[in-house]
């Protein structure tokens, strides 16, 4: 158990509404993902975030963004859902970065009717 | 730029028989490799990872794979498949540049492992 919890694990959402999830971590590891899994396209990297209010984008970042006020948190929104965001929605944490272990949350359902 | 592919998005074996698993990259700079494990409705597990120390690297449950720098790949093996191996399996590939990568991964598609009894 790596510490790393995900809310909701479950959603349901209209087209157009904003949507925000949570990753809570309790170990205060410095790096942080969120990853988003789609059938036939593996995990592809929406954000990441590398401390404190220090995020990045990954290679599938447009529709969303996100926030990190705290080591612990890591917010992503989806300010406008559209029906091609429905997927499962990873977070994920290291350490200390390059060739170290990430471990992953347990996911979020998301589906945007 | 960094790719992996795993050839092969649905592989079935028989109980007891071979596991082999086909991953290639592609990296501009020397890579750390991955193995990840994803049970159903769960999120993914590390079976093993290259990170250019010893290039056969033995991982849990039986797992292992083997860097072979002149064909690219990382393929994953197991001697005898158990049921408890269905799953899907992905390939991951991360840059070794030191910090500058953040240890960001780029995911194969993910391959589909069947076990028959």
């Amino acid at each position: 158990d790596a510490g790393i919890t995900q809310s909701p694990r479950h959603k349901v959402t209209e087209t157009g509404t904003p949507v925000t999830l949570r990753c809570h971590q309790t170990e205060n590891h410095r790096y942080m993902y969120w990853y988003r899994q789609d059938p036939g396209h593996g995990l592809r990297l929406i954000h990441y975030s590398y401390g404190v209010k220090d995020t990045d984008k990954g290679e599938v970042s447009d529709g969303y963004s996100v926030s990190r006020s705290k080591t612990e948190d890591f917010l992503l929104t989806l300010e406008s859902a559209t029906s091609s965001q429905t997927s499962v929605y990873f977070c994920a944490i290291n350490p200390s970065g390059a060739g170290n272990t990430q471990y992953f949350g347990p996911g979020t359902r998301l589906t945007v009717l | 730029a960094q790719s992996v592919t795993q050839l092969g998005s649905h592989v079935s074996v028989s109980e007891g028989a071979l596991v082999l698993l086909r991953c290639n990259y592609s990296s501009s700079v020397p890579p750390y490799l991955f193995w990840y494990v994803q049970y159903p409705n769960q999120g993914l597990q590390l079976l093993l990872k290259y990170t250019s120390a010893a290039t056969l690297v033995k991982g849990i449950n039986g797992f292992e794979a083997e860097f072979k720098k002149s064909e690219t790949s990382f393929h994953l093996t197991k001697p005898s498949a158990h049921m408890s191996d269905a799953a899907e399996y992905f390939c991951a590939v991360s840059r070794n540049a030191g910090g500058t990568s953040y240890g960001k991964l780029t995911f194969g598609q993910g391959t589909i492992l069947t076990v028959h009894p």
